[in-house]
């Protein structure tokens, strides 16, 4: 299984950036995703990393280091809209099966 | 296709009492996955679909939880002799063979 990490609460800055570090240890590591969820609603998906490097999308950012078992989600120019739990999730394909599993996710407080 | 649909959005029930959740995944999509979130915890992984198949269940499922995707369409999940304990939000994503999964908006339950 996995077992996986991040920070329960941030607060930030309207305007600011700010970075959201993930960690993690799998057996048969098959991609890093980031979901943004808020309160009461669905996980909206936010990115992908299968391969080490930085991915950009917009205001949002995702960086994958897979020797490290490190990822971070980067939010640039925060909004107050922006506050939310991000949810760090590693697919393993142990087994045959690609099964997401999620850390406990991030709540990020934007202020004005 | 407007997305994973799940049914009914709230249930209440009462100690004791069978309950079953329905979800219909994004229609092209042969990957199907249960989950339960409570307040401040992400998704925790119940069961997993390929197809009609049931490939994976969580450790933490007792016998009381039951799934079904009898053609590997829709998927129901039942639980049985329900508990104060499994009061939260039931989670049904969908994904194809490569993507990110999709979630639909959940089903709470109150076990009353």
């Amino acid at each position: 299984g996995q077992n996986i990490d991040q920070p329960t609460e941030m607060t930030a800055t309207e305007g600011a950036i700010v970075q959201i570090n993930c960690t993690y240890q799998t057996s048969g590591f098959n991609g890093l995703f980031w979901y943004q969820q808020h309160a009461g609603e669905a996980p909206t998906f936010l990115s992908y990393n299968v391969l080490d490097g930085l991915e950009e999308k917009g205001r949002f950012s995702s960086f994958l280091s897979r020797s490290k078992g490190y990822s971070y989600l980067l939010l640039k120019e925060l909004q107050m809209k922006d506050s939310a739990s991000y949810l760090c999730a590693v697919r393993d394909q142990a087994g045959g099966s690609y099964i997401p599993t999620f850390g406990r996710g991030t709540s990020l407080i934007v202020h004005p | 296709d407007t997305g994973v649909s799940q049914n009914p959005r709230h249930k209440i029930t009462k100690r004791g009492q069978n309950v079953t959740f329905r979800c219909d995944p994004i229609s092209e999509h042969n990957r199907l996955y249960w989950y339960r979130q409570t307040l401040g915890q992400g998704p925790e992984f119940l069961t997993y679909f390929q197809n009609e198949a049931q490939l994976e269940k969580s450790r933490l499922l007792s016998d009381r939880f039951s799934a079904e995707r009898p053609k590997g369409s829709f998927s129901t999940l039942e639980i049985q002799r329900t508990e104060q304990g499994d009061s939260a939000m039931y989670l049904c994503a969908s994904s194809s063979s490569d993507s990110e999964a999709f979630f639909g908006q959940g089903t709470r339950l109150t076990v009353v």
